[in-house]
Order: C-alpha cells, then structure tokens, then sequence
C-alpha cells in the first residue's frame, strides 16, 4: 500500500539558511500533520491542514511557515536556521480532517544544522 | 492542559517472556488513544487505535486495552524483532494533533 512520502530524507544547512521540507500524503488523504522529534524526545506537534486550510497549530516557531496544495502536498518552510532545529520532521497524513482518524506517518527527514 | 505518561521508560525482555507496557493519560475530552511502533530513525508505524473504555485490539503478538485513565500493550511471547520504541498518543477535545508520551523502549534479547 501507499504511504506518506517525504523528502529530502536528509537535509544539511547551515545556520541562518533556509530549509523547505516536503511531504506528499498517502492517496484521498486530505490532512497532513507536521511533527518535530529531537534526539531521544517524543514528536511534538507543529501545524496542522485539512483540505488545503491550516487547521491546528501547535509549538512551531515564527521562523517556520507550511501550507498545504492544491494535489494535497504539503511543504514546511524554515528560515534563519538555528542549531537547535537540528531533529528529525514527521509528515503524517489522515482522511477527513478532524474526526478519531488514524494519522499515518513517513519516515521524516533528517534536518542537520551546522 | 493533555498529559501522556508511559512506563518503564526502558524494558529489556527475553524472547519469550511475556510483558505489558503501560499509558496513562490525563485529558479532556478523549477522542482515541493510538499505539505506534517506532524503530530508530524512522517514522512511526501504526498499531492499533481504542476509542473507548473496555475496548481490547489485537495483533499478532500485541494486544492493547484501553480503561478510563490508561491504556496497556500487552507483549506475549516476544521476539527479537519486537525490539522496538512503543508510543502512545492521544486525540483529545478539539485539536486535531495527537499528544505522545515519551515511549517505552523494549528490547528483546535471545
């Protein structure tokens, strides 16, 4: 079966670079999910969009922006770049958008900051 | 304020020998709790989702259970490759974000 894609898989910048992470959800999905993981932490919630409108937001930083397409892609966007923003980013996706839906995840991209 | 606590925060297991990894859970408002498996580096694998109390899921050697405060995944007879991070998340009131505790890390040893 389809699952969430996302890419780059890795991802090296610098700090006060700019980074754009992409995801692309499982077919007739219509929400996508942004989730934050730093080493050895739990995901923690960024932002959220249901047919193409943002939906929920969570701890995401000013200098982060994401909005979701038209084809239900999603793309998160960084700037100014910090070292703390070195983690691993989960796109997950799910149908309809705000009910008890399972949210499946892609296998994130790794975001360095040097 | 949605709080998820699991325990132990790391469990090292025998093949074979049985064992439950525990969620507790403080919201308002639960809409569903979910189990995902997390390997390192890698994205969370889904397991089961339990909407309400009383409810049990199973699969292959896992078996989850949900009760008005906590959720437990039952292990039985693991094996090597159940070694693994087990997550659990809550959907909670009106946000549509799901809440994780820090995991349970298994390792099941020969």
């Amino acid at each position: 079966a389809a699952g969430v894609i996302q890419s780059p898989r890795h991802l090296i910048k610098e700090k006060r670079e700019t980074a754009t992470l992409k995801c692309y959800p499982i077919p007739r999905h219509d929400t996508v999910y942004w989730y934050q993981q730093g080493p050895g932490q739990d995901p923690q919630f960024l932002i959220s969009f249901y047919e193409k409108m943002q939906s929920d937001k969570g701890s995401i930083p000013d200098r982060f922006s994401a909005q979701q397409f038209s084809d239900y892609h999603s793309e998160l966007n960084m700037s100014s770049l910090e070292l703390g923003d070195s983690a691993l980013y989960f796109c997950a996706s799910s149908w309809g958008g705000g009910a008890t839906d399972t949210q499946y995840f892609g296998p994130g991209t790794r975001l360095t900051v040097l | 304020e949605d709080q998820v606590t699991q325990s132990p925060e790391a469990l090292r297991l025998q093949e074979g020998e049985s064992s439950s990894l525990n969620c507790s859970y403080t919201v308002s408002g639960l809409r569903g709790l979910f189990w995902y498996r997390q390997d390192p580096g890698k994205g969370p694998e889904f397991l089961f989702t339990l909407y309400s109390a009383g409810e049990e899921k199973e699969k292959e050697r896992l078996k989850a259970t949900l009760t008005k405060k906590e959720s437990f995944l039952h292990i039985t007879a693991p094996k090597p490759e159940d070694s693994a991070t087990y997550l659990c998340a809550v959907w909670a009131g009106t946000a549509s974000k799901l809440t994780f505790g820090t995991g349970t890390r298994l390792q099941v040893t020969l």
